[in-house]
C-alpha cells in the first residue's frame, strides 16, 4: 500500500526557532508533494507544495526540501510565531489510474512565545 | 467568495444507522473529495467525483457511498454504522481533477460520533 511517513508526531519549538518536519514516501509514482496546515476545528489549507523536478522552493517562511533519491521532503519554518501553531500535514499525489492524496499522519506544531 | 460549505457539522448516531453527509464546493468547483479524518490513521481518501461521476475510490467498505449532483454538490452515505466510523469527514473541492495539482480546498468537516 502506498504510504507517506511523517514525522516528528509532535514538534515544539521556541519562538524565532527553526520547525523542520519531515516525510518519506515508498512509492516513486508520487508526482506532487503537497503541505496543508490544519487549525483546530478547521479544515486543511494548502500551504506550499513541490513537484519532484524541483530540490527546494521557498514561499515566505515557509521551504520545501525535496530529495528524489532518498525519497525524503521536508518543511522547514524559519522564524516560527505562535501563529504557526497546527497540525501540519505532508502528502504526495500518485500518477496512473487511481490519482489521490496519500497525506501523512500529521505533526502538531506547538510554537511557545 | 464563498467557501466550501459541509451540514451537518456535527452529529451523534448509533450503531446501525445510516447518515447521510453534504458537501457545497466553491462556486466553478466541479471535482469533490471525501476523506475521513481520525487520531489514528489521519486523513484517508474516501473517493472522489468529477461532474456526477466516480473518478476514483479509496480502500473502503461499500458501506460508504457518494454521489454528485448536476450541480457539483456531493452527498456521502454511511450505512450500517460502526463505531469505528466516528471520524471527521472532510470534503474538499478543485477547480478540476483534484489530484491534477493537490490544490484541495477543504470544508471545516462533519464530526460523526457513532454510539
Amino acid at each position: 500500500q502506498q504510504q507517506v511517513k511523517q514525522s516528528p508526531q509532535s514538534l515544539i519549538v521556541q519562538k524565532g526557532g527553526i520547525s523542520i518536519i519531515n516525510c518519506a514516501y515508498e512509492n516513486t509514482a508520487f508526482d506532487y508533494f503537497p503541505w496543508y496546515q490544519q487549525f483546530p476545528g478547521k479544515g486543511p489549507a494548502l500551504l506550499i507544495a513541490i513537484r519532484p523536478d524541483v530540490s527546494e522552493k521557498k514561499e515566505g517562511r515557509f521551504t520545501i526540501s525535496f530529495n528524489k533519491s532518498a525519497k525524503q521532503f521536508s518543511l522547514h519554518i524559519m522564524d516560527s510565531q505562535p501563529g504557526d501553531s497546527a497540525t501540519y500535514f505532508c502528502a504526495a499525489k500518485t500518477q496512473g489510474g487511481s490519482e489521490k492524496l496519500v497525506f501523512g499522519k500529521g505533526t502538531k506544531l506547538t510554537v511557545n512565545p | 467568495k464563498a467557501g466550501v460549505t459541509q451540514t451537518p457539522r456535527y452529529l451523534i448516531k448509533t450503531r446501525g444507522q445510516q447518515v447521510t453527509l453534504s458537501c457545497s464546493p466553491i462556486s466553478g468547483h466541479r471535482s469533490v473529495s471525501w476523506y475521513q479524518q481520525t487520531p489514528g490513521q489521519g486523513l484517508q481518501f474516501l473517493f472522489e467525483y468529477f461532474s456526477e461521476t466516480q473518478r476514483n475510490k479509496g480502500n473502503f467498505p461499500g458501506r460508504f457511498s457518494g454521489r454528485q449532483f448536476s450541480n457539483s454538490r456531493s452527498e456521502m452515505n454511511v450505512s450500517t454504522l460502526e463505531l469505528g466510523d466516528s471520524a471527521l469527514y472532510l470534503c474538499a473541492s478543485s477547480l478540476r481533477l483534484a489530484v491534477n495539482t493537490g490544490e484541495l480546498f477543504f470544508g471545516e468537516g462533519s464530526r460523526l460520533t457513532v454510539l
